[in-house]
């Protein structure tokens, strides 16, 4: 089965930059749009970047999102760091059997 | 302005069923999939299965196969998720969310917590 691996944590100071990544068990990455979701504690999940690298409506441009093929990997950047953007965020891909999501990585803003 | 209004939280036992519903507004059902995300407490997001009306196709989850049923009244632009025959290791969250094509969601619920404890 195909899977997401994710850091479980990364920190970083505001106003620095942070990029967390997203590893594709096997098969190609880039075969299939990976989105991602920026989760609050006690909130529903809110997309942040889809189709690899779209901005929602609404996202700043400090987010964005990349894709490795060298590596099987995504990535998404948050620059210009905040303390609003302290939150779980997950990666999320699909394949034949349905949708998958990434473990989540806790992004701690100190 | 869209949103997804689910039903109030549950208490069941071990065996019992519950059933949580999902109304959405502004937009209709017909135009767009609903999937079903389930969190455990602590944990991360766990892919139930979706459902559209548009192209009359349901998808579930291996993991849920055979326990869960989707299912939507148009009449009410309502989605549902029934789950039977609950465990222990069922309590969570559980959020419905509006699917784009079957593999992105663009809108979500505010989540609905389930409770299986005997």
């Amino acid at each position: 089965n195909f899977m997401l691996t994710q850091p479980h944590s990364v920190s970083e100071s505001p106003g620095k930059t942070v990029t967390i990544s997203c590893t594709g068990s096997s098969g190609s990455i880039a075969s299939n749009y990976v989105q991602w979701y920026q989760q609050r504690p006690g909130s529903a999940p809110t997309a942040v970047i889809y189709e690899d690298n779209q901005r929602p409506s609404g996202v700043p441009d400090r987010f964005s999102g990349s894709i490795d093929s060298s590596s099987n990997s995504a990535s998404l950047t948050i620059s210009g760091l905040e303390t609003e953007d302290e939150a779980d965020y997950y990666c999320q891909s699909y394949d034949r059997s349905g949708v998958i999501f990434g473990g989540g990585t806790k992004l701690t803003v100190l | 302005q869209i949103q997804l209004v689910q039903s109030g939280a549950e208490v069941k036992k071990p065996g019992a069923s519950v059933k949580v519903s999902c109304k959405a507004s502004g937009y209709t059902l017909i135009s767009y999939g609903v999937a079903w995300v389930r969190q455990a407490p602590g944990q991360g997001l766990e892919w139930m299965g979706w459902i559209s009306v548009y192209n009359d196709h349901i998808q579930y989850s291996q993991r849920f196969q055979g326990r869960v049923a989707m299912t939507t009244d148009t009449s009410t632009n309502t989605a549902y998720m029934e789950l039977r025959s609950l465990r222990l290791d069922d309590t969570a969250v559980y959020f419905c969310a509006r699917s784009v094509g079957a593999t992105r969601f663009d809108q979500w619920g505010q989540g609905t917590l389930v409770t299986v404890s005997s």
